[in-house]
């Protein structure tokens, strides 16, 4: 099955600096990677997404990028501000078939930013 | 439109009691699963459906049961609790795609 390797743990960074968080998967036939927020005792929540036939996605401060021939993905938060202060995950799903409605996540980052 | 609704919120169970956590979505997805997370290891799936009548068994199911009669409903069923089944449980639908994952608020889940 796929296996999704998350990096790094935890991310402390300044209010006003970037943040870089990055993802591995190993099953080549998976074509969805989602990312989601997670605030303490909340549900998670999708922030962005990308599928395999996107190179880079933008959404604001918030960019996600895709090699499919490294099977690496990233999440870049730009300016970050206190309320980016949350549990990232990513995520990997598909390859057809019976993989639909699979989400295998990784073990999530903790990012905290400071004022 | 309430999404995915989980009931309880909090549960303390007995180690060998048994309990039903419930899962509602009304948004006409086809895809719900259960995942349970646990501190450093982000969120596990336990058992998953792409239909009703649909199921099957993902990276964690020993210990936990699903069926799924209806499109809106995918109860999640504890046969003998454990401590090792403490945890915080969330249920998620979405609708084929693959396409974004709508989670409910989660149960947290102690046995004692």
């Amino acid at each position: 099955g796929e296996n999704v390797e998350q990096h790094p743990s935890t991310l402390s960074v300044q209010e006003g600096d970037s943040a870089v968080i990055k993802c591995t998967y190993s099953d080549s036939a998976s074509n969805y990677f989602p990312w989601y927020k997670q605030e303490l005792g909340k549900r998670p929540q999708l922030i962005i997404d990308i599928r395999s036939n996107v190179g880079e996605k933008k959404d604001q401060r918030i960019a996600v990028t895709l090699n499919k021939t490294a099977k690496h993905f990233s999440l870049h938060i730009t300016e970050t501000q206190p309320e980016d202060s949350a549990v990232y995950f990513c995520a990997a799903e598909g390859g057809g078939g019976t993989s639909y409605g699979k989400l295998t996540f990784g073990q999530g980052t903790i990012l905290t930013v400071h004022p | 439109n309430a999404g995915v609704t989980q009931t309880p919120k909090f549960q303390v169970l007995k180690t060998g009691q048994s309990m039903t956590l419930q899962c509602a979505q009304d948004m006409n997805h086809e895809y719900m699963s259960w995942y349970r997370q646990d501190p450093g290891m982000g969120l596990r799936l336990i058992h998953y459906s792409v239909g009703a009548g649909i199921t099957d068994q993902g990276e964690v199911p020993n210990g936990y049961n699903v069926s799924r009669s209806t499109t809106e409903d995918f109860p999640l069923r504890l046969l003998s609790a454990a401590p090792s089944q403490t945890s915080v449980y969330f249920c998620a639908s979405s609708s084929r795609g693959p396409t974004e994952a709508f989670f409910g608020q989660g149960t947290r889940l102690t046995v004692v």
